[in-house]
């Protein structure tokens, strides 16, 4: 089982679209990171957010951070083509050892 | 300035083999951390380090093991390999591997076992 669970694992949608993907676990995480993963590439860091309720955005991307820090929710206003990707959250567990979730692939039609 | 690089960048292999995976970090980041991409496992942790010394481990049997060099260019190995360990290999690096420190990826070794 997966520490991180993200859903859902699959989103096909169209351009202008807005959407909201999850990241849930049963445990407390001092930080949460979002990250995209395009094909042929590793894994770029979109945000860090580390106080529980904390919201912050970056563009059209309004990250959340659950209150009890359990959770994080990643919304994308007017999605576009290039939004593409794996979109994965990461964070520390009680070993400090950064664990990722399994990702949600969001493909956007033009 | 440049990033993270590895190669080779796609690996095929034969069950039994072993093989060495290498990793540039960005210049000047002393923290290389190696992670194996699955599409059913995701991202998971296989081990850091930093200044030539394994700082923290994962999950991962005793077959996968890496080193540290003086210059922090990284190597993982894997022996004795087996079908599942067939899977993206990524490595990331960053100044001192710190949690509130961003970890820069590589594109990644794709390995495959036959």
């Amino acid at each position: 089982t997966q520490l991180l669970e993200q859903s859902p694992q699959f989103l096909s949608i169209q351009e202008g679209e807005n959407l909201t993907v999850y990241c849930n676990s049963s445990s407390v995480f001092s930080s949460l990171q979002w990250y995209r993963q395009e094909p042929g590439e590793g894994p770029v860091l979109l945000v860090t957010v580390v106080t529980g309720g904390e919201v912050k955005k970056l563009k059209r991307l309004t990250f959340q951070f659950g209150d009890a820090r359990k959770d994080s929710s990643l919304h994308i206003t007017a999605a576009q083509p290039g939004d593409t990707g794996l979109y994965l959250c990461a964070g520390d567990d009680l070993n400090n050892d950064m664990r990722f979730g399994a990702g949600t692939r969001l493909t956007v039609k033009p | 300035k440049a990033g993270v690089t590895q190669t080779p960048r796609y690996l095929i292999k034969t069950r039994g083999q072993q093989v060495t995976l290498s990793c540039s970090p960005i210049s000047g980041h002393r923290s290389v951390s190696w992670y194996q991409q699955t599409p059913g496992q995701g991202l998971q942790f296989l081990f850091e380090y930093f200044s030539e010394t394994q700082r923290n481990k994962g999950n991962f049997p005793g077959r996968f093991s890496g080193r540290q060099f003086s210059n922090s260019r990284s190597e993982m190995n894997v022996s004795t390999l087996e079908l599942g360990d067939s899977a993206l290999y990524l490595c990331a690096s960053s100044l001192a591997g710190t949690k509130t420190e961003e970890q820069y990826f590589g594109p990644g070794t794709r390995l495959t076992v036959t």
